[in-house]
Parts: structure tokens; C-alpha cells; sequence
């Protein structure tokens, strides 16, 4: 039943390695995002995929790498992690009109990097 | 400036009482505007949504919105210690296709 749901919901890590987070949604949206909040709560989008076309690639460091291999998974692979990628990650999901509906969030998943 | 700001707080009101949370967009392309609930540990989740001046309640919760001051607020009314959480504000851009937050306000409820 769970709407938007990511994996996993825990994930530590030490520096160097990759790692990758998986999003899935069962709403039929169309459009999915990748947010990362930092520790005072600040939400910052990274990347926003529509029926899986890149629309969204904000200033991000090309350590991270999204994939949407069709409109209801959304996954984010991130290389040679560093000590600044702690955060939690959401993923989040809306239909065609943004501005109309807002978004479905997933549970996060909380990144630590050691 | 940041395209939406809000006061981090903490706020903290008294059980009962009403809390008020305020929030300011510098963008006037903005469309509409999202409160979000995001208890410790959990995920945000949508509370709501307004687009037009004036206020909308639902429940306890009244949203106001002047777009001349580009200003939006929350009221909740007989707060209750459940209400206690950080509350994020939200604009949509038009032609953006996404929402823009702020740092949100951290609320205290006190019994």
C-alpha cells in the first residue's frame, strides 16, 4: 500500500565507497524528484525526472547519478562517497501539475558517511 | 535572499493557544504555496495547499496568503503536543515543475 517507497531506509558507509538508493512509486505520478536535507532541516532539490526524461539537474556534484529506468523508479547511485554526503535523501513524487498537487514523499533514507 | 524563508524558531506556544508560522517568497512567479508537517525522524508530509489571497481552513488549520506582501502563514488553532514538529513552507513556480522550500520553523507545543 506504501505510495512512495525507498530503499534502504538506513545506509552507513565509509568514504571512497558507492552506494545507491532506490525509489519506487505506486501513484501513477509522473514526475519524480530526489531531495537531500541537511542537518537544519533545509530541503534542496538535486534531480527531477518526468516519465523517466531528465528535467531537473541542479548544481550537483557528478559524483551522483540518477537513473529512472521507467516513470515509477527513480534510483540514485552515488560514487566515492564523501564525509558532506551525510544527509537524509528523499525521494518524492507529484503528478503533471506541481503547483496544483504538490508532492508524495518517501521515508528517506539516511545517509552516513564514516 | 532566498527564494522562501521562513523562521527557524524554536517557536513554542502553549497547549491550546494558537500557533502562528509565517513564511515570505521573494519570487512573485510563484503559484502556490504547500505547508508540510515533518515529525522527527519522518518523512514531510503535505497539510496544506493554497493558491488564492485570502485564507482556507481545513480543520484546525487555517493557511492565509497575501501575495501583494508576499506573505503566507499557518494558523492551528487549540495547538495540541501532537502538533509539535517542524513545518516547512513551499512554493510552486510557475513552469518550474517543483517546489521550493524553506528551512522550516521548528513548533513546540507545551502541555
Amino acid at each position: 500500500d506504501t505510495a512512495v517507497s525507498q530503499t534502504p531506509k538506513y545506509l552507513v558507509t565509509q568514504m571512497g565507497n558507492d552506494k545507491s538508493i532506490k525509489c519506487e512509486q505506486n501513484l501513477g505520478h509522473d514526475t519524480m524528484y530526489w531531495y537531500k536535507q541537511d542537518s537544519k532541516k533545509f530541503l534542496k532539490i538535486m534531480f527531477s525526472y518526468n516519465n523517466k526524461e531528465l528535467i531537473i539537474n541542479e548544481t550537483v556534484p557528478n559524483r551522483f547519478s540518477p537513473k529512472s529506468p521507467d516513470k515509477a523508479h527513480l534510483n540514485l547511485h552515488i560514487n566515492s562517497l564523501e564525509l558532506g554526503d551525510s544527509a537524509v535523501y528523499f525521494c518524492a513524487s507529484s503528478p503533471r501539475s506541481v503547483s496544483l498537487y504538490g508532492y508524495t514523499f518517501g521515508s528517506g533514507t539516511r545517509l552516513t558517511v564514516v | 535572499q532566498k527564494e522562501v524563508e521562513q523562521n527557524s524558531g524554536p517557536l513554542s506556544v502553549p497547549e491550546g493557544a494558537i500557533a502562528s508560522l509565517n513564511c515570505t517568497y521573494s519570487d512573485r512567479g510563484s503559484q502556490s504555496f504547500f505547508w508540510y508537517r515533518q515529525y522527527s525522524g519522518k518523512s514531510p508530509e503535505l497539510i496544506m495547499f493554497i493558491y488564492s489571497n485570502g485564507d482556507k481552513e481545513d480543520g484546525r488549520f487555517t493557511a492565509q496568503l497575501n501575495k501583494a506582501s508576499q506573505y503566507v502563514s499557518l494558523l492551528i488553532r487549540d495547538s495540541q503536543p501532537s502538533d509539535s514538529a517542524t513545518y516547512l513552507c513551499a512554493s510552486a513556480i510557475q513552469g518550474a515543475q517543483k517546489l521550493v522550500f524553506g528551512q522550516g520553523t521548528r513548533l513546540t507545543i507545551n502541555p
